[in-house]
């Protein structure tokens, strides 16, 4: 069975930073294109990163570029995502996905990352 | 201001059929594939078309979608109370370099 499981998340002081990981286990880690996406809560979703299978490229929305790092362990089959500079409209749910054609085929619980002082 | 748009809202009644847009532009629905996704209240998104009109396995039959030019449309058949749900609209836009979602459109079975 697939799943993923976010971690991380929590309470920051704009300016600050916070790592959230994402397990995945169930299928071939390596083999896949891995994405994060937020939500504010009662809002759209709002796609931040994704990554190629080998690690080697990423991409970043603009909102994010410069202060955002999405990686991946392999080994661990655990994606992340380095958020520093944190600014407040940075809070939101937090879901890791897996790629699939293109299309997120599975979502993680989501992880919750609330910017405030 | 999402890049792709959506109605806000949409509704009907059990046993209907509806349709939800998205309309883009040629960077994104134009030359990408269309994945739709729903979202039950306090759920994660779950894919239920994607590649413009496949259905995932476990995803009913009465989930449709489509595309043509740069509009795509998701229609539901035979509407349940359990498909009342946010629906999101997704592409890659190539002039952005990013994955671009709708706005989203709530269901509301009457």
């Amino acid at each position: 069975e697939v799943q993923l499981v976010e971690s991380g998340g929590g309470l920051v002081q704009p300016g600050g930073s916070l790592r959230l990981s994402c397990a995945a286990s169930g299928f071939a880690f390596s083999a896949n294109w891995m994405h994060w996406v937020r939500q504010v809560p009662g809002k759209g979703l709002m796609w931040v990163s994704r990554m190629n299978p080998d690690g080697s490229s990423a991409t970043y929305a603009d909102s994010v570029k410069g202060r955002f790092t999405i990686s991946r362990d392999n080994a661990k089959n655990t994606l992340y995502l380095q958020m520093d500079s944190l600014r407040a409209e940075d809070s939101a749910v937090y879901y890791c996905s897996r790629s699939l054609l293109g299309a997120s085929d599975y979502w993680g619980q989501g992880t919750l990352v609330t910017v405030s002082s | 201001q999402s890049v792709l748009t959506q109605p806000p809202s949409a509704s009907g009644t059990p046993g209907q059929r509806v349709t939800i847009s998205c309309s883009g532009s040629s960077s994104n629905i134009g030359s990408y594939n269309v994945h739709w996704y729903q979202q039950l209240p306090g759920t994660a998104p779950k894919v239920v078309i994607f590649t413009n009109n496949q259905r995932p396995s476990g995803v009913p039959d009465r989930f449709s979608g489509s595309k043509s030019g740069t509009s795509a449309s998701l229609a539901i058949s035979g509407l349940e109370s359990e498909d009342e749900a946010d629906y999101y609209c997704a592409t890659w836009d190539a002039s952005l370099n990013a994955v671009v979602f709708g706005g989203g459109t709530k269901l509301t079975v009457l």
